[in-house]
This record gives structure tokens, C-alpha cells and sequence, in this order.
């Protein structure tokens, strides 16, 4: 299993600002995705992040709105830059170990 | 990935069996069924996984068609604490591919 850790828990930003979200995994991992889960809605991938190369993002999402780091096996970062209030959301982060996908706890953000 | 239909929602009354059934009729021969569920204001959940044969761990059974066309996740003494949107996932390999959540099902375990 993977344990999984996401920093902030929740945040409430203002418009045009970026937040950085934190993800940190007990375990070396290799293929790490970000998730967005919008009020009320199921959770929709935003990209995939490998270490070592270029994050692959959805259709949809764009490095220069939601831009990677993976700079390690067991570290990565989401940031979503110049917000809006439609940015509002629960961002997860997941990791795969033994074909299950493990789930952080999510980092609830509201921009107002 | 084969899209797949769940039910929007499902009651069962604590201590029986909740049977939650998936429509997937587009599989294809190499994609995997998986269950997940995520209870409210925390990260989704592994449930359990198949290919073609019927599984069980300590957390429920998947019974998967022959057909492979369709399947149902069996959790055999609901408690309150099950209570929690699943979601029925078809996914091309056993690893190394996200996940594409649908709506679930919003199964509500009831005293």
C-alpha cells in the first residue's frame, strides 16, 4: 500500500492569485496522477506525472494553467495559477502500487 | 476505456447483502473491471479488481458476466460505514493507466 499525504488540507485563495499543492507518498513511486473533483461532480484527470519526464496533460488542462513538478519518486507538486472562482475544487493526488491507485485526502480550495 | 452505466443511487438496510450492479457492454478483451468508492470528503478507495473470473477479497465480491458485459459488486453485510458513492471503472491494463471516473453510484446503508 501507499500512504499518501497532501499539503494544504484546504485553502481559500483570491482570484489572479496561484497556490502551490503539495503531495508527498511514503513509498518510491513511479506514475503519479492529478485529479480535480469539482463540487458535487466525480473526479476528472488533470495529468499524469512520471518522474524523470514531462507531466501529460488532459484535454482540457494546460501546463501554463496547472503547471508539475515531479522531482522525485516520492514527491510532486500541483500548482493552479491565476485563479478564478471556477478553479474551485478538490484536488487529489494518486500514486500506483500493485495495480490499485492510491488516493491522497484531497486539498479543498476555494477561490473567492 | 469501455464507458460504463451505474444506477445514480441505491439503498440497503444494515446487515444485508448490497448487490451493485455495472453496465459495461462495450468492454473489450484485455480491459480490466475495477470497483472503487469514496465516502463522503475523503480521496476514493480500492475495492477490488477483475479480468474475467469472479473475485473476492475481505472488502466485497465481483461476479463479472461471461460475457464480460456487465458485472456486480457484492458487499455482503453492508454496515453504516459503507455507506459511499461506488464507481464501476473499465481500464484498458491492470497498471500503469488513470483512472476514468463516471457518476457512481451513491449507495445510502440505512439502520
Amino acid at each position: 500500500s501507499a500512504v499518501i499525504s497532501q499539503k494544504p488540507s484546504r485553502d481559500i485563495c483570491q482570484r489572479g492569485t496561484s497556490l502551490t499543492i503539495q503531495c508527498q507518498v511514503d513509498s518510491q513511486v513511479t506514475m503519479m496522477f492529478w485529479y480535480r473533483q469539482q463540487p458535487g461532480q466525480s473526479l476528472t484527470l488533470i495529468a499524469t506525472a512520471n518522474q524523470g519526464s514531462e507531466a501529460t496533460y488532459e484535454s482540457g488542462f494546460v501546463i501554463d494553467k496547472f503547471p508539475i513538478s515531479r522531482p522525485n519518486l516520492t514527491f510532486s507538486t500541483l500548482t493552479v495559477s491565476n485563479m478564478s472562482p471556477e478553479d474551485s475544487s478538490i484536488y487529489l493526488c494518486s500514486v500506483e502500487t500493485f495495480y490499485e491507485q492510491y488516493f491522497g485526502p484531497g486539498t479543498r480550495l476555494t477561490v473567492t | 476505456d469501455a464507458k460504463t452505466t451505474q444506477p445514480t443511487s441505491m439503498d440497503c438496510a444494515e446487515g444485508r447483502a448490497a448487490n451493485l450492479p455495472c453496465n459495461h457492454s462495450t468492454i473489450s478483451g484485455n480491459e480490466y473491471v475495477y470497483w472503487y468508492r469514496q465516502i463522503h470528503s475523503q480521496g476514493p478507495q480500492y475495492i477490488i479488481h477483475g479480468l474475467k473470473n469472479n473475485e473476492t477479497n475481505e472488502m466485497a465480491s465481483l461476479i463479472i458476466t461471461e460475457d464480460r458485459k456487465s458485472s456486480t459488486l457484492i458487499l455482503p453485510h453492508a454496515t453504516l460505514r459503507d455507506t459511499a458513492v461506488y464507481y464501476c471503472i473499465v481500464r484498458l491494463s491492470n497498471s500503469g493507466y488513470a483512472l476514468n471516473f463516471g457518476k457512481g453510484t451513491s449507495l445510502l446503508v440505512t439502520p
